[in-house]
């Protein structure tokens, strides 16, 4: 069975720092790889989605790259900003595609 | 405003009680998901729908319960089975389920069950 970790699972950084957030999984037949951003007590928000081809996302500060043989993704977030405090997930999709296996997330708390 | 809503925002229940939370989507998505969060944990898939009068089971259906009588609506019912009902409960869709470009998930807001 698919099984996701993230570290860490809280993390405390100065404004402006670049930070690195790490996503294992256990399976590597995966098809998709998607990280989700979640503010306290708020639904999910999309921020990159990995296909299994492809080896890395971007979009503004955001870069997600994806080694799917040894089962590993990062989430790169450039100049860190108080507004970047939020919890973030990344999830798994099976390879039959139904199936999206969560980690449990890292806090990220980014001080002014 | 396209979107998912989910209602209502927070619940309690009573011990023994079923209750029925709901999820809404005007996207026009074919399939719809039901995911439970506790505190500092990931999502668990509770059902899915791939199709109108279809629904599969994800990993903790037991004391769960769904229908999908419209394509727009998928209710979850948490039943007096359900031995730990306290939690985060979140709705999702996207436009296909299965292998395909067009699976990327959607979520709605949020319920936050608590039982009293």
């Amino acid at each position: 069975k698919q099984e996701v970790t993230q570290i860490p699972a809280a993390l405390s950084v100065p404004e402006g720092e670049n930070l690195v957030l790490n996503c294992s999984f256990t399976d590597s037949a995966i098809y998709n790889l998607q990280w989700f951003r979640q503010d306290p007590g708020k639904g999910l928000t999309s921020l990159l989605l990995i296909q299994s081809s492809q080896r890395e996302q971007t979009s503004g500060r955001l870069n997600a790259s994806l080694d799917k043989s040894s089962g590993r993704s990062t989430l790169y977030i450039a100049a860190s900003q108080p507004g970047d405090s939020a919890t973030y997930l990344c999830a798994v999709r099976d390879n039959a595609g139904n199936m999206l296996t969560f980690g449990g997330g890292t806090r990220l708390m980014v001080k002014p | 405003d396209g979107g998912i809503t989910q209602s209502p925002k927070y619940l309690f229940r009573k011990e023994g009680q079923n209750v029925t939370l709901s999820c809404e989507q005007n996207l026009n998505h074919d399939a719809m998901y039901w995911y439970r969060q506790d505190p500092g944990q990931g999502l668990r898939l509770i059902y899915y729908s791939q199709i109108v009068n279809d629904f599969q089971k994800g990993d903790i259906a037991e004391g769960y319960s769904v229908s999908r009588e419209k394509k727009e609506s998928f209710p979850l019912t948490v039943t007096s089975a359900q031995k730990n009902p306290t939690a985060f409960y979140l709705c999702a869709s996207s436009v296909l389920a299965g292998p395909s470009s067009y699976n990327e998930q959607f979520f709605g807001p949020g319920t936050r069950l608590t039982v009293l």
